[in-house]
């Protein structure tokens, strides 16, 4: 099945840096890749996501990038704010329904 | 309505208790999901219904026991559970993005 390693586990940034956090899956059919934000006690939301046939896509501050030939994808967010504080999952689709998260990311912006 | 509703927010029981879990959407979605959630851990799937079909099981023990009466509705009944089973169970629906309830978090006793 679908493996999907996420990194760093753990990020600590301050107030107006940015972060990125990258993550490796090992299946060659996957064609989704969303990214969920999760704050302290809430549902998982998703923030981004990419489709195999596009290597990059923004969101005012938040980006996605995707390398198809080396199995990585990764969400870079700029000027990053204390809201921006949670953890993080990238995830994995082939398109039958099956979306494998990463191991997870926290993320803390110091103000 | 982008929104996906859970009960009980909190359950505890018993080993020897019959509970269940109940999930609601009315977003048209014609696929709903139950994902399990140990702390700091991401969600790992545990059975998919499509067009209220069961299309996945994750090979979950036969003590989770799935039911998806109509499209808006998805029940995940629950008979002689481990402590090891106590975690938040999410309720999810959509086809790419999927859209998650607030969870209902189990504590078995």
């Amino acid at each position: 099945g679908e493996n999907v390693e996420q990194h760093p586990s753990t990020l600590s940034v301050q107030e107006g840096d940015s972060a990125v956090i990258k993550c490796t899956y090992s299946d060659s059919a996957s064609n989704y890749f969303p990214w969920y934000k999760q704050e302290l006690g809430k549902r998982p939301q998703l923030i981004i996501d990419i489709r195999s046939n596009v290597g990059e896509k923004k969101d005012q501050r938040i980006a996605v990038t995707l390398n198809k030939t080396a199995k990585h994808f990764s969400l870079h967010i700029t000027e990053t704010q204390p809201e921006d504080s949670a953890v993080y999952f990238c995830a994995v689709s082939t398109g039958f329904q099956k979306l494998v998260f990463g191991t997870g990311t926290r993320l803390l912006v110091s103000p | 309505d982008t929104e996906v509703t859970q009960t009980p927010k909190h359950l505890v029981m018993g080993m020897t208790n019959k509970k269940s879990l109940k999930c609601e959407q009315h977003m048209g979605h014609r696929a709903m999901y139950w994902y399990k959630q140990k702390a700091k851990k991401p969600p790992e799937l545990m059975f998919v219904y499509s067009y209220e079909k069961l299309s996945i099981n994750e090979s979950v023990p036969s003590r989770f026991s799935p039911e998806c009466p109509n499209s808006s509705l998805l029940n995940l009944h629950l008979h002689a559970l481990q402590p090891e089973d106590s975690a938040l169970y999410l309720c999810a629906s959509g086809t790419s993005e999927l859209f998650f309830g607030e969870g209902s978090r189990l504590t078995v006793l």
